[in-house]
């Protein structure tokens, strides 16, 4: 089964706007890592969080993770076009080495 | 340039016809994987690697097989190919510490007719 779901599935702004995609899970993870993927091309990472971390920066990327709701959160501040895409997380499971992902979240960014 | 690469990128078959999706990283990665990406479902994974001859079933197994004889190359088998196979499948590498992110191929498109 899925180990992750994310919200909204799709999700239309402006320019300029801030975005929020947020993903849930089930089980005990080792870390959270956040992607993205342009249409038909591979994925590409964009942060990674650790179980025992509250919260990451990078850039205009904001993460946050609760695993008591086992539950986090990507915020990209001030989108621009050029971030359209799918975002997608997914989680590495403890004592397995292998990623988790979920159904993703597409973005559209309008100009 | 550190890279993960695939070939094809597309391929359209027949059913029961076998192919290779082969795959070789630069990054010295111990760790691959094969996933297959379908709409709705997100990428689940098909098999990982741990390293050379050491391989594992992943969540959607079934008529896939996988090889690891050289560290870089993670060749993915389809000896009877069926049109539930089609997809867009990618593959792999990371290091295998627990806290380092995985890192792909641009993508297969498979069409089995």
């Amino acid at each position: 089964s899925q180990q992750g779901e994310e919200d909204p599935q799709a999700l239309s702004i402006q320019e300029g706007e801030n975005a929020t995609m947020n993903c849930s899970y089930k089980t005990s993870i080792n870390n959270l890592q956040w992607y993205r993927q342009n249409s038909g091309r591979g994925l590409v990472h964009l942060i990674l969080i650790r179980s025992n971390e509250r919260e990451k920066h990078s850039g205009r990327l904001r993460v946050t993770l609760d695993t008591s709701k086992k539950s986090s959160s990507l915020l990209i501040t001030a989108s621009r076009a050029a971030d359209t895409a799918s975002y997608f997380c997914a989680t590495a499971l403890t004592g397995f080495q292998k990623l988790v992902f979920g159904t993703g979240t597409r973005l559209l960014v309008s100009p | 340039e550190a890279q993960v690469t695939q070939n094809p990128r597309y391929l359209i078959t027949v059913t029961g016809k076998k192919l290779t999706v082969t795959c070789s990283q630069n990054m010295n990665h111990e760790y691959m994987s094969w996933y297959r990406q379908d709409p709705g479902l997100g990428l689940r994974q098909i098999y990982y690697s741990m390293n050379v001859e050491v391989t594992d079933k992943g969540d959607v197994p079934e008529g896939y097989k996988v090889s690891r004889k050289e560290k870089r190359n993670f060749p993915l088998i389809l000896e009877s190919p069926s049109p539930n196979q089609t997809s867009l499948y990618f593959c792999a590498s990371w290091t295998g510490s627990g806290n380092q992110p995985q890192h792909f191929g641009d993508g297969t498109r498979l069409s089995i007719l």
